[in-house]
C-alpha cells in the first residue's frame, strides 16, 4: 500500500512556464515532507522541505505547498529550466518516528527549450 | 557539506557471488540507510541503521544483510547475488530526531549481475 504517490510517471513543460509536480499521501501522521531531484547515475539531491506547521515554502525559483486537509503536497518551478528535467521524488515522514522516509515513485520532468 | 561515498560505482557480478557495497559518510551521521532504484518503482527502502551495530529492515530486505560496525560506514552485502538485484543501489545519511530529517544520498553504484 502506497502511502505516498505520485500519479504522474512524466510531465512536458516549455522553458520560462511553470512546472508544477503534486504528490499524495494517506498517512495522516506524516509531518515533515521533502522533494528530492535526480538526474540519470546520480544519486537523489535535496531540494526543498516543508513542516506540516506551515503550507507554503519557498527557495528561489522552487515552492512547495502543502494542504493538509486534502493530503497533498506539490512543487512550482517558476520559470523552469532546461537544466531542471530531471526525475523528482516526493517524500514524507513523521518527526520523532522511524527516522524513514517514504518515498513516492518519482515524476519524470522534461522542460523543452 | 555533507558528503556520502559510495566505493564502486559500476560492478558486474556474476550470479552466486557475495557481493559488499560499501558507504562512508564523513558528518558523523547517526542513521544510514540502503535503497534501490528501479525504473516505476522509485525508491525503495532495503535496510537502515540507526545506531552502530543497530539495523531494521525496510521493504525489501530479501537477499540482503547489512553491517554497521562504525558509525561512518554502512555496508550492505548481497550473500548471493541473482539477477533480479541488478539495479541502481543508494546509500544515505542523516543526522536523525528533531535536527535533521533531511536524508543525504551518495551517488550510487550501478550492480549488474550476469
Amino acid at each position: 500500500d502506497q502511502q505516498v504517490k505520485q500519479n504522474s510517471p512524466s510531465l512536458s513543460v516549455q522553458e520560462g512556464r511553470i512546472s508544477i509536480l503534486n504528490c499524495d499521501y494517506t498517512n495522516s501522521m506524516f509531518d515533515y515532507f521533502l522533494w528530492y531531484k535526480k538526474y540519470p547515475a546520480e544519486g537523489p539531491t535535496f531540494l526543498i522541505s516543508i513542516s506540516s506547521i506551515k503550507d507554503k515554502n519557498e527557495d528561489g525559483r522552487f515552492t512547495v505547498f502543502l494542504n493538509k486537509s486534502a493530503k497533498h503536497l506539490s512543487l512550482h518551478i517558476v520559470p523552469s529550466q532546461p537544466g531542471d528535467s530531471a526525475v523528482y521524488f516526493c517524500a514524507a515522514l513523521t518527526q520523532g518516528g522511524s527516522e524513514k522516509l517514504v518515498f513516492g515513485k518519482g515524476t519524470k520532468l522534461t522542460v523543452n527549450p | 557539506d555533507v558528503k556520502v561515498t559510495q566505493s564502486s560505482r559500476y560492478l558486474v557480478k556474476r550470479t552466486g557471488e557475495k557481493v559488499f557495497l560499501e558507504c562512508v559518510q564523513d558528518m558523523d551521521h547517526e542513521n544510514m540507510f540502503w535503497y534501490r532504484q528501479d525504473p516505476g518503482l522509485g525508491l525503495r527502502l532495503i535496510y537502515f541503521s540507526y545506531d552502530v551495530k543497530m539495523k531494521e529492515k525496510g521493504d525489501i530486505p530479501e537477499g540482503y544483510s547489512v553491517s554497521r560496525e562504525k558509525k561512518e560506514r554502512f555496508s550492505l552485502i548481497l550473500e548471493s547475488a541473482s539477477t533480479n538485484q541488478t539495479s541502481m543501489y543508494l546509500c544515505a545519511s542523516s543526522l536523525g530526531g528533531a535536527s535533521g530529517n533531511t536524508i543525504y544520498f551518495g551517488e550510487g553504484s550501478w550492480l549488474t549481475v550476469v
